[in-house]
């Protein structure tokens, strides 16, 4: 599947605790965006990165954090996890900077807090 | 700043029925709209876009800047039209730092039999 792809697809821990969300944009996509979809807000917008650089940030928690490396995958890192961070995350991808505004969503991480 | 508002969480038709599901935006620049669909088990996906100005599997929406408006219409529901439909706007510069995608809550489609 030359898709977005996100690891892992489900993941329980516990308040406090850190954990690191993967993406891996489809091929030949540079940007890499990061959403956050709780029940109550909908899909967030966190952040977008383009060939390795941050390109625009939203509602991003000081606690969460990313970046894209030189192979183009991301990776979101969550700290200091609260209750209120259980949501689905989803990376989604695009050619360029998303001018068509078509972006290429994975299936997910559902993310569990305890 | 930026806002895309879906008044309707839920709605619920018959196949055959006309189906309107609302969109309104708040931005102070010029606006590009999109409507993104979940079907279910499968990825969120572009369905169409204002500036194309398209028919995709029978839906089309029009871009109200007076009513600030982009609403999702398609005469006769289908059963295979059941799924989560978003509306996002595009905001900022191109290119520029703030270029970004701001997507409304969602509202679910259901077409009844």
């Amino acid at each position: 599947d030359s898709g977005v792809t996100q690891t892992p697809k489900h993941l329980i821990t516990a308040t406090g605790q850190r954990v690191t969300l993967r993406c891996s944009p489809r091929s030949g996509d540079l940007s890499v965006y990061w959403y956050q979809q709780s029940l109550d807000q909908g899909l967030q917008f966190l952040i977008h990165y383009y060939n390795g650089e941050e390109r625009a940030k939203g509602n991003i928690l000081e606690r969460f954090s990313a970046q894209q490396f030189p192979d183009l995958h991301s990776e979101l890192n969550l700290s200091s996890l609260e209750l209120g961070d259980s949501a689905l995350y989803f990376c989604a991808s695009s050619v360029g900077t998303a001018i068509t505004g078509e972006l290429f969503f994975g299936e997910g991480s559902r993310l569990t807090v305890l | 700043a930026q806002r895309v508002t879906q008044p309707e969480k839920l709605l619920s038709v018959f196949k055959g029925a006309p189906v309107e599901l609302k969109c309104n935006y708040s931005y102070s620049g010029s606006p590009e709209l999109f409507w993104y669909v979940q079907y279910s088990r499968q990825r969120l996906q572009l369905l169409l876009r204002h500036i194309s100005r398209e028919s995709i599997k029978g839906f089309t929406a029009d871009l109200n800047k007076g009513e600030t408006s982009f609403h999702l219409k398609k005469p006769f529901a289908q059963e295979e039209d059941s799924a989560m439909y978003y509306c996002a706007l595009r905001s900022g510069v191109r290119g520029g730092s703030n270029y970004k995608l701001t997507f409304g809550k969602g509202t679910l489609l259901t077409v009844n039999p």
